[in-house]
């Protein structure tokens, strides 16, 4: 139990276009989600937190309309990263809480960004 | 804000013997302590956990100690194997709010 999937798994794109990162939680339900971005060699870094039906909360520092969030369902949450420049390039990953948990993440296998 | 505070950052053990990661946390209100293993390219998965109401926790060769005083905890790996070799991350959290990560620390266990 307790699977997150993320698609696409790699992308690589044209700097200009905005790219759709998809996080699944397969077997739960998910209240919540959250989105992360980790450089080579470095911590996990919040990047916002996904509640379903409602507005994402993002983390200082964080542009809203940059990177645009939405939890449509109780299993799915979408990062879009819109203009997409090269210094955007990372390693995005979600997490997901169970519905009525209140601490443990299960995290996603991650989405590789490369913006050319 | 929480600050988690992590060391060291790099670890290098012979097979066979103990490895310890320790940290720090600075909001008292934290009550949640979970320990994450990432290898590279490939998602943290969650190997132990703590509740600020218990001191120590053990699974087979991970066991995880917390002092709540002193606002720190360990992760204990013992006969480590070189399948233990990887970044291992930990984290602090009060109840329904987000994690605060450590730094991480590269683990690398010689053969």
């Amino acid at each position: 139990g307790a699977v997150v999937s993320q698609h696409p798994s790699r992308v690589i794109c044209k700097s200009g276009t905005s790219v759709k990162i998809e996080c699944r939680s397969l077997d739960f339900q998910a209240t919540t989600m959250f989105w992360y971005r980790q450089f080579p060699k470095q911590s996990l870094m919040l990047m916002a937190t996904s509640n379903e039906g409602s507005k994402a909360t993002y983390e200082q520092g964080v542009e809203k309309d940059k990177f645009l969030i939405n939890h449509a369902s109780l299993t799915l949450s979408t990062l879009t990263v819109t203009s997409a420049h090269p210094e955007d390039s990372s390693f995005y990953i979600c997490s997901a809480r169970y519905r009525g948990s209140t601490d443990t993440q299960y995290f996603g296998p991650g989405t590789r960004l490369t913006v050319l | 804000g929480e600050n988690v505070e992590q060391h060291p950052s790099t670890l290098s053990v012979q097979e066979g013997d103990s490895a310890v990661i320790k940290c720090t946390y600075s909001d008292s209100a934290s009550n949640y302590f979970p320990w994450y293993k990432q290898e590279l390219g490939k998602r943290p998965q969650l190997i132990i956990d703590i509740r600020s109401n218990v001191g120590e926790k053990k699974d087979q060769r991970i066991a995880v100690t917390l002092n709540k005083t002193a606002k720190h905890f360990s992760l204990h790996i013992t006969e480590t194997q070189p399948e233990d070799s990887a970044v291992y991350f930990c984290a602090a959290s009060s109840a329904g709010n987000q994690f605060y990560f450590g730094t991480g620390t590269s683990l690398t266990v010689i053969p």
